[in-house]
């Protein structure tokens, strides 16, 4: 396993931009989640795709938030009109199946937004 | 909805000493998984260890064990023979086992640090 790399490692963007952020799987997992995790706090679940279908969403997912994975491959999250708000860390995970299977986690997006 | 509490937000222990980690959850769901995850300082969360909720027997990975308290919600972890590298945020996490249920419910994390 070369393990679940993520794209950038950090952005800083103003308050308006659109940010993309990617995430690239362990290539044998057909599971990937999308998290956010603010400062002191643990991490939120925002999505989750089974292959290239995207199966759940949280309310935390605001109209400004997509995110697809189209070859069921890697998978990339857009924030549309950033707000300050967002200003968080993103996590990326995935595993191969659900239950007691494993995720595993990405080093993270650092959004900071000015 | 399901949430995860860890009371503690800061612990502190001496190295080779044990030290434990509480966390409690909600759920009205009889069956699902509860996990210890470890995030370093500025570093990646890795799995520590991982409990199915039909399993009466508490799971042991190494140092690191598991106190599984059903009828309470209850699921400490105990690190034995603590060491410096153990340092970091510690997190409980639930997840439904349910056939869609597969987000991961975290608790706000402890944040354990070792003394020399």
């Amino acid at each position: 396993d070369t393990g679940v790399s993520q794209d950038p490692r950090h952005k800083i963007t103003k308050r308006g931009q659109n940010v993309t952020f990617r995430c690239d799987p362990i290539s044998e997992h057909n599971r990937l989640y999308w998290y956010r995790q603010t400062l002191g706090q643990g991490p939120e679940f925002l999505t989750y795709f089974q292959n290239e279908a995207q199966l759940e969403k949280s309310r935390l997912l605001s109209d400004r938030f997509s995110a697809e994975r189209p070859k069921g491959s890697f998978s990339t999250l857009e924030i549309q009109r950033t707000e300050q708000g967002d200003s968080a860390m993103y996590l990326c995970a995935s595993s191969r199946g659900g239950g007691i299977y494993e995720q595993y986690f990405g080093p993270g997006t650092r959004l900071t937004v000015t | 909805a399901q949430t995860v509490t860890q009371s503690q937000p800061e612990m502190s222990v001496q190295e080779a000493e044990t030290v434990t980690l509480s966390c409690t959850y909600d759920t009205s769901e009889s069956d699902y998984y509860l996990f210890w995850y470890k995030q370093p300082p500025s570093r990646q969360m890795i799995l520590v260890i991982r409990q199915e909720a039909y399993k009466q027997q508490n799971a042991t990975e190494n140092r690191f064990s598991v106190n599984f308290q059903k009828a309470a919600k209850s699921f400490s972890l105990k690190i034995s023979d603590s060491q410096l590298g153990d340092a970091a945020m510690y997190f409980c996490a639930y997840r439904s086992a349910k056939e869609y249920g597969n987000k991961l419910v975290f608790g706000a994390g402890t944040i354990l640090r070792v003394k020399s």
